[in-house]
């Protein structure tokens, strides 16, 4: 596979759940990204990971728990989340966390359901 | 702090029409400008992107002019397809200190009807 994949597509969880989402890029970077897109609202940075270690946490709830053990892999953990935690969630990953001209490569994305 | 502001959606153009998509962006210092577009079911992909003031990117007949004086990056095609049917996002990156970090706009949906 090429490029930044994301599993599962479609998640449907209860409030009391715990499951997890994967990221994985097979483009060789070194930086991973976790974003919110919720409706009519734009893309919300939750987490930055450069080299494995976490660089920015946007004052996300700690009901969500990321993870990353190497470089082409990043998880996001979740346990009891509420329904306005619905959301598509994506992934990216770029070369480096250097900006400029590092374009972020994005995966397809979870669409998430918690009820 | 920054932000970035585009033109609500959705819009719908019958197939061939002139595409215009406004975006205009509140930063400090010296942004770079980027278009995404999200095809239904896909992540987003870079479209174009202009790195300094009067820089246009191109790419796939879009076209944007990073306009500093205006603070402006609005995306233009001459004529669309219905292919090119997808959600539409303008973003900036600034250095922050520490990090770049990219700011989106909400997004339009674009609509090419055959």
């Amino acid at each position: 596979e090429t490029g930044v994949t994301q599993t599962p597509r479609h998640l449907v969880m209860g409030m009391t759940n715990k499951k997890s989402l994967k990221c994985e890029q097979h483009l060789g970077h070194n930086a991973m990204y976790w974003y919110k897109q919720s409706a009519k609202k734009p893309l919300e940075l939750m987490f930055v990971y450069s080299l494995e270690e976490r660089v920015e946490n946007n004052s996300v709830p700690s009901r969500f728990s990321p993870e990353c053990p190497n470089s082409s892999h990043l998880f996001l953990h979740l346990h009891t989340l509420q329904p306005e935690d619905s959301a598509l969630y994506l992934c990216a990953s770029s070369q480096s966390f250097a900006g400029g001209t590092d374009t972020q490569y994005f995966g397809p994305g979870t669409r998430l359901t918690v009820l | 702090g920054d932000s970035v502001t585009q033109m609500e959606g959705p819009v719908t153009l019958s197939e061939e029409a002139f595409l215009t998509i406004n975006c205009t962006y509140t930063a400090t210092g010296y942004p770079s400008l980027f278009w995404y577009v999200q095809y239904p079911g896909e992540g987003l992909q870079l479209l174009l992107k202009a790195t300094k003031a009067d820089d246009k990117g191109s790419n796939k007949g879009f076209e944007a002019t990073y306009r500093k004086e205006t603070t402006s990056f609005h995306l233009e095609k001459g004529s669309v397809q219905v292919s090119d049917s997808a959600v539409y996002f303008c973003a900036l990156e600034v250095y922050g200190g520490s990090n770049y970090k990219l700011t989106f706009g909400k997004g339009t949906l674009l609509t090419v009807n055959p």
